[in-house]
């Protein structure tokens, strides 16, 4: 089933804080974060693995608890550069299928 | 460096008419999925591949075929398009199955009248 992404829309000024949260109905291998500009493919941002693992950007952060079944992406001081939609993909923790399911998207506006 | 490469990245298709959706990558990547995406419904996959003859069916497989007879390649055919395939499609590899990052191509924006 599709992640719960929440809140579905942010206005933001520069230098502020934003959390972004997702949530899953199942068990989690892994939480992927992307961030989509308008018009363009998603671009990758961060994983976080089951067992703490994390691979992805040094200025964005993240967290995953595994037994909630939950991520949520920390974006701290945005910067304009921000805005676009973020995307939350899980994947499940049985079969090793690489099926990578979004959730809706958060859009994110950041303004001066 | 290529990556990702789709083709083409506009297309006009009458209701009906059956296209094919181009999909390679560069990068020896064992795992390929096909998404398409529309306002608010977020990224749905349709179809992806493990592996060179392995496919299965994402979310929303209705209406699409794949094949993966190569490692390189994944296309993407409709076989007869409605009106409800208008939408904006992405092709994703990766190395590896579960857990490692999954890289887009830019997309294709098809318009089904």
């Amino acid at each position: 089933q599709q992640p719960v992404q929440s809140p579905q829309a942010v206005i933001l000024r520069e230098g502020e804080d934003a959390v972004i949260n997702c949530s899953s109905s199942k068990a989690l291998y892994s939480v992927h974060w992307y961030r989509q500009k308008h018009g363009e493919a998603p671009v990758f941002l961060m994983i976080l693995l089951k067992g703490g693992e994390q691979k992805g950007h040094e200025k964005i952060s993240a967290s995953f608890n595994e037994k909630k079944q939950q991520s949520s992406l920390y974006l701290t001081a945005s910067q304009l550069s921000y805005s676009g939609t973020y995307f939350c993909g899980i994947q499940g923790i049985s079969g090793n299928t690489g099926k990578l399911i979004f959730g809706q998207g958060t859009t994110l506006q950041v303004k001066p | 460096n290529a990556g990702v490469t789709q083709t083409p990245k506009f297309q006009v298709l009458k209701t009906g008419q059956s296209m094919t959706l181009q999909c390679a990558q560069d990068m020896n990547h064992e795992y390929m999925s096909w998404y398409r995406q529309d306002p608010g419904m977020g990224l749905r996959l349709i179809h992806y591949s493990v592996g060179a003859g392995i496919t299965d069916q994402g979310e929303v497989p209705n209406g699409y075929n794949v094949s993966r007879s190569t490692t390189e390649d994944f296309p993407l055919r409709l076989l007869s398009a409605a009106p409800s395939q208008t939408s904006v499609y992405f092709c994703a590899s990766s190395s590896g199955t579960n857990g490692y990052t999954i890289y887009f191509g830019e997309g294709s924006w098809l318009t089904v009248v």
